[in-house]
Order: C-alpha cells, then structure tokens, then sequence
C-alpha cells in the first residue's frame, strides 16, 4: 500500500521562510504534488515533482529526492494569506487505482 | 478555474435514507474522482471514474455506489446514510491519467450531515 506523512500542525511568522515536510512509502512512483486548501475551500495545486531537485514557482518551491523517499515544500516571504492546509501527494501504481493518495496535511498558521 | 459544480453544496438527512451527489464539469475531462475528507485523515478516495460507465473502487468505497452515463456527470450515492459518512465530499477531474503535473481539479465540496 502507500502512506504519507507530514507534520500536523507548523506555525511561523509573517515575512519568515518555512519547510513542510513528506515522506511517503509506495510500491513504484509518478510523482509528489502538493496542494493548499483554505478553511471552507476547495484544495488547488500547488506543484509536482517527478525527478529529483529544486522546483520553484514565485515564492513557493518544492523539492523531491526519491532515494530518500522524501519531498517538501517550502514557503518564502510568508504571508497571512498563506495560512491554510498543505497536503502531499503520490500518484503510485501499486493499488491499481489511477488516482492520487493524500497524506493529513499540515495545517500552516501565519503569525504578524 | 476549471468548471466542476457540486450540487447540493450543504445537505442534512437521516439515518437510513438515501443520499445522491451531483458533480458536473464542463471540461470534457476523462477521469473524475470523489473523495471524502474528514478531520486527521486529509482527502480519501471513494470512487473514481476512466471513462463513461467504467469506474473503479477507491479506499474507502464501502457503502457508496456511483454512476457515470456522460462524461460531464459523476453521481456518488449513499443507499442508506450512516452517521460516520457525515463528512465534506470533493469531486475532482483530471484531463489523463497522468497528467502532465499530476494535476486535480476539485469541485467546492459538498458538506453532508447524517443525524
């Protein structure tokens, strides 16, 4: 099967830089994408990593070693409007199912 | 945004009852997915739709059904509401299988409570 995991909870103040982590245990590989949701919202995608590296988009990049099995996103120039939920996921063909596995999130709380 | 409507938006029924949700999208996109998401337990995948009547079991499918007779219509239902599927359902689409960023489109969600 597959599994994700990432921190519940992170918090950080407005202007700082913070890390979001995933690890994640799949049978085969396509990919780490992640997605933010905001309270009451629909999640959107953020990025995707198919190779190993740096991706970066404006303030927020994304990187991947697959090796390690381990991803993360990480956030610049934070912002209030940056407070929401991040989810990690895989796109593995292991189940058979082509479809996206989630991990919980991780709630990111800006602080002034 | 990409077009996916989910209808009702809010929905209360009892026990026991039937329950139907309606994703509509207007991308012509192949592959369609509903997924439940709960507090903890992020989004999990119920059902998921290849094609028009081919659909497939997710990780959490029992006690769900779904239908698929156009390609814009995806319809989740519930033959008799338990408590424990009182949750928020997502409706997502793709264009292909693997897309070329892995990328989900999701509708806005439709809150259901089973008193």
């Amino acid at each position: 099967g597959q599994s994700l995991e990432q921190p519940s909870e992170v918090t950080a103040v407005e202007g700082a830089i913070v890390q979001i982590n995933c690890t994640y245990q799949t049978s085969g590989f396509y990919g780490l994408s992640w997605y933010q949701q905001h309270d009451g919202g629909a999640p959107t995608f953020l990025s995707y990593n198919a190779l190993d590296g740096l991706e970066e988009t404006g303030r927020f990049s994304s990187f991947l070693s697959r090796s390690d099995s381990y991803g993360y996103l990480l956030l610049q120039e934070l912002q209030m409007k940056d407070s929401a939920s991040y989810f990690c996921a895989v796109r593995a063909p292991d189940t058979g199912r082509r479809a996206l596995t989630f991990g919980s999130g991780t709630r990111l709380q800006v602080q002034p | 945004d990409a077009g996916i409507t989910q209808s009702p938006r809010h929905k209360v029924t009892e026990t026991g009852t039937p329950v139907t949700l309606r994703c509509h999208q207007t991308e012509n996109h192949r592959y369609m997915y509903w997924y439940r998401q709960d507090p903890g337990h992020g989004l999990r995948l119920i059902h998921y739709s290849y094609g028009v009547k081919d659909t497939d079991k997710g990780e959490v499918s029992d006690g769900y059904s779904v239908s698929r007779s156009k390609t814009e219509d995806f319809l989740l239902t519930l033959e008799s509401a338990t408590s424990s599927q009182t949750s928020v359902y997502f409706c997502a689409i793709s264009e292909t299988e693997l897309a070329a960023y892995n990328e989900q489109f999701f509708g806005p969600g439709t809150r259901l409570t089973v008193l």
